[in-house]
């Protein structure tokens, strides 16, 4: 059974802050998705990774498939940033569904 | 394009009644995907199809779920007879093969 493990479940940060979430992996997931919810309930996919690296602004998700982990970075945190940031993992080499982790509610502070 | 729509935005019903969560996913995409999220387990897949056949559905969690595809543009979440339990917010998504999933708003069902 995939599975997927995330941490911190919780972090409060100050604005301007580098901020780091973590997501571990099993066997079996060939790449990795990481997810956004707004307060709202609305998600929206960041980024959809099986090697390397991926940047978009001041969002920076890796991925080391040997070690199975991924992180999400944000640089420069911005109260607008505050969300719940999901990874979700995706096995084999098609589209099935993804296998979701319990999510880090990120909170930045002014 | 419109992206994933999905409606009603809202459904409160009483246990035992018939809910049909509906959802339309972005022309030209040949996956579609039921989720449920709710406070103790997360988000979890229900179901999934490719072009519009069903793929696995073991995260169904019991007979009272079904889920249709009758054409490219249309899928219904079905449960029949309602519980307190399945109160949660049901998401669809769609997606091009494997090129990463677009969420819909949800639906938030309250089963009263």
């Amino acid at each position: 059974k995939n599975e997927v493990e995330q941490s911190p479940q919780n972090l409060t940060a100050q604005e301007g802050e580098f901020i780091t979430i973590n997501c571990s992996y099993s066997v079996g997931i060939s790449a990795l998705h990481w997810l956004q919810q707004h307060p709202g309930g609305g998600i929206v996919s960041l980024f959809m990774l099986s090697s390397g690296k991926k940047k978009h602004g001041r969002l920076i998700a890796t991925i080391n498939i040997q070690e199975k982990h991924s992180s999400l970075h944000i640089t420069a945190s911005h109260p607008r940033d505050s969300a719940v940031y999901i990874c979700a993992g995706r096995s084999g080499g098609g589209a099935d569904g993804l296998t979701f982790g319990k999510g880090t509610h990120l909170i930045i502070q002014p | 394009d419109a992206g994933v729509i999905q409606s009603p935005r809202h459904e409160v019903t009483e246990m035992g009644q018939e809910v049909t969560l509906r959802c339309k996913p972005i022309s030209g995409h040949d996956y579609l995907f039921w989720y449920r999220q709710t406070m103790m387990r997360g988000l979890e897949l229900l179901i999934y199809f490719n072009n519009n056949v069903p793929i696995d559905d073991s995260g169904m969690p019991e007979d009272r779920f079904s889920a249709k595809m009758p054409n490219a543009s249309f899928s219904t979440l079905k449960i029949q007879p309602s519980e307190p339990r399945d109160s949660a917010v049901y998401f669809c998504a769609s997606s091009l093969g494997a090129l990463g999933e677009y969420f819909g708003p949800g639906t938030r069902l309250t089963v009263l």
